[in-house]
């Protein structure tokens, strides 16, 4: 069956790199998304990478995809504390099927 | 720029009421779908629809039911409120199916006590 894992928590100084993880157990998985939740609003798609990608850089966003491993990672550069929020990978089978959606990580941004 | 709006943001039940949570979206959109967030599990999708007058079940389905009577409008309706459905119910919509970009409502906190 579908699982996504994430981490539940992340803590980063302003500044900083985050990193993001993710895994995943599909491998039939085609399309892979990040979804930013700020407090009190629904989700907002961040960017998403197909999975015959190994990264995609987005300005501040780099997703790198690692289809052996079923590891998806979401690296911020020089985060802000803009950047604190909950932010969930999802996986997708292709066309036709839903999203599964892994539990969240929220990162915390300190100044 | 209003997007995907539902009504009401909060409710308290207590168990055994119903009530019916409504999704509006003014992009044209195809699919429409509802979800619930719960602490560490993500978003589990409850049902959806691919169209007017289309509904289908998702991951949790039980003790819920949905109408799509109208393209903009995804009504999720619970007939007999239980403290399991305690949660924050998202509702979202897309051009077309998953694919697209899944544009989401700001959320309804429903408490069942």
């Amino acid at each position: 069956g579908e699982d996504v894992e994430q981490s539940l928590f992340l803590s980063v100084r302003e500044g900083d790199s985050s990193v993001i993880n993710c895994t995943y157990t599909d491998s039939s998985s085609t399309y892979l998304y990040w979804y930013k939740q700020e407090p009190g609003a629904g989700l907002q798609l961040l960017t998403y990478i197909f999975s015959n990608m190994d990264m995609k850089q987005d300005q501040r966003l780099t997703v790198l995809l690692n289809k052996k491993d079923k590891h998806l990672s979401l690296r911020i550069a020089d985060t802000q504390t803009g950047d604190s929020a909950i932010y969930f990978c999802a996986e997708s089978m292709g066309a036709g099927n839903m999203l599964t959606f892994g539990g969240g990580t929220r990162l915390m941004v300190k100044p | 720029n209003a997007g995907v709006t539902q009504t009401p943001k909060f409710r308290v039940l207590k168990t055994g009421q119903s009530m019916t949570l409504l999704c509006a979206q003014d992009m044209n959109h195809e699919y429409m779908y509802w979800y619930r967030q719960d602490p560490g599990m993500g978003l589990r999708l409850i049902h959806y629809s691919v169209g007017e007058g289309t509904t289908a079940k998702g991951e949790v389905p039980d003790g819920y039911n949905v109408s799509r009577l109208k393209k903009q409008n995804f009504l999720l309706g619970l007939e007999s409120a239980a403290p399991s459905q305690t949660s924050v119910y998202f509702c979202a919509s897309s051009a077309r199916d998953s694919l697209f970009p899944l544009h989401f409502g700001n959320g309804t906190r429903l408490t069942v006590t």
